[in-house]
């Protein structure tokens, strides 16, 4: 069973950097990509990015200026980097698994909210 | 960026009755390699997404054989034959052909 798990910090002040790290069980991060979504409250989905176990990445241009993902192989993690946040980037963010040749996203942490606030 | 537009925003379905919602994209989702990345997602609330459908019309492991998928080019289509209320929910289709990936807006399917 593939299982995705969240965790950083609730809460970052404005001009500061999110920091979220995303544990994967069930699976190996070596083989697969891996990707970061966010969800404002009550708004839709937003893709933000994905890494491969190279380091290899695909931002959303819309971040792409403030975001960096990295990937631990010897943890089975992988994490996301936000900088100079403002309230905007308040939202529940997502990691999820993406198979191979699928361009989706097929198993999906439980998120975690992040509020951005002083 | 390929824009992604569902139709309805909001559907109120009577148990056991057939449901269908709508997804355009602004341009052709037709990969280089001639495949159609074009996805579903059922989000419960308060809980994540959870894929239902990849590549136009496949189904996810575990989804029930009720939630179907078709369309080509810029026309898609999912549809629930029978709707259950455990299938109450904001529905998302995702298009995974561009960069960067992107998502309709959401439908909201409710019990009448």
């Amino acid at each position: 069973q593939v299982q995705l798990q969240e965790s950083g910090p609730g809460l970052v002040k404005p001009s500061e950097t999110l920091s979220l790290t995303c544990t994967v069980s069930g699976d190996s991060i070596s083989s697969l990509y891996w990707s970061w979504f966010r969800q404002p409250a009550g708004k839709g989905l937003e893709w933000i990015g994905r890494i491969y176990n190279t380091g290899d990445t695909n931002y959303n241009p819309s971040l792409k200026s403030r975001v960096t993902m990295s990937i631990d192989t010897s943890k089975n993690q992988f994490s996301l980097n936000l900088y100079s946040v403002t309230a905007a980037d308040t939202a529940v963010y997502y990691c999820a698994r993406d198979p191979r040749g699928d361009h989706g996203s097929d198993y999906w942490g439980q998120g975690t909210l992040v509020t951005v606030s002083s | 960026d390929v824009v992604m537009t569902q139709s309805p925003h909001s559907l109120s379905v009577t148990l056991g009755q057939p449901a269908s919602i709508s997804c355009r994209s602004s341009e052709s989702l037709v990969y280089s390699d001639g495949t159609i990345y074009l996805n579903w997602f059922h989000q419960r609330p308060g809980l994540s997404p959870r894929r239902l459908i990849y590549k136009v019309s496949n189904r996810d492991s575990g989804v029930p054989d009720r939630f179907s998928g078709s369309g080509s080019g810029t026309d898609f289509t999912l549809k629930i034959s029978r709707v259950g209320a455990e299938d109450v929910g904001v529905y998302y289709c995702m298009q995974g052909t561009h960069w960067p990936r992107t998502f309709g807006q959401g439908t909201k399917v409710e019990i009448k």
